[in-house]
């Protein structure tokens, strides 16, 4: 079984639209969660952490179901610039899981 | 801003051939990683350094070794390459304790025929 999951997408949004990914992770005892974001022949860049109570950075909310054992984030008024590659990453015991990505368009 | 480089950003290798992969960065971070990542299977990691000569095993360390003789440097070596090993790899690099950022370099493309 995979450490994280995540559904490949793509999810095609028209500009304006909320969007909300998933993640699952398989070991309860997961310390730390994040999104990255990964552009096309780019590197993956840290989009935020997300916290036990849920956090919010301007149009992106990150939220954590440890009972669930699942992470999502939200999109609000999505911008063509959103458009990506968005990787929910776990980190355990010094090692870091990433999941193979939700792949976002943005259409005007 | 942190700079991680990596010494080539397309490489093409024959079966068999011993292969390094260099990357350095600039922050002197503690911890230096390297993954592959493969359509559908995303970033799986390779080998990682906390320190300086110091090494561990990641998920897939297997046809894979890594040197760390200097703080800013980490190398990936392919002992004899081969096909399955076509991918393209990535090199992170982490403060340390009390952050969890990975700053990643641009990643070297990797095609062995």
């Amino acid at each position: 079984r995979k450490e994280v999951e995540q559904d490949p997408g793509p999810f095609n949004v028209p500009e304006g639209a909320t969007v909300a990914f998933n993640c699952t992770y398989s070991n309860s005892a997961s310390q730390s969660f994040f999104w990255y974001r990964q552009d096309c022949r780019k590197e993956p860049k840290l989009l935020m952490s997300v916290y036990s109570s849920g956090n919010e950075d301007g149009r992106f909310t990150a939220q954590l179901n440890r009972a669930s054992q699942y992470i999502s984030l939200l999109i609000r008024d999505s911008k063509l610039s959103d458009s990506a590659t968005y990787l929910c990453v776990i980190h355990n015991f010094n090692k870091f899981y990433f999941g193979s990505g939700t792949k976002l368009n943005v259409k005007p | 801003d942190v700079k991680v480089t990596q010494s080539s950003r397309y490489l093409v290798k024959r079966t068999g051939e011993k292969v390094f992969l260099e990357c350095v960065q600039d922050m002197d971070h503690e911890n230096m990683f390297w993954y592959r990542q493969d359509p559908g299977l995303g970033l799986r990691l390779i080998y990682f350094s906390y320190d300086v000569k110091m090494k561990e095993k990641g998920d897939i360390p297997e046809g894979y070794s890594v040197s760390r003789e200097k703080k800013e440097r980490f190398s990936l070596i392919l002992e004899s390459a081969s096909t399955n090993q076509t991918s393209m790899y990535l090199c992170a690099s982490r403060e340390g304790r009390g952050s969890y950022e990975q700053y990643f370099g641009p990643g070297t493309r990797l095609t062995v025929t």
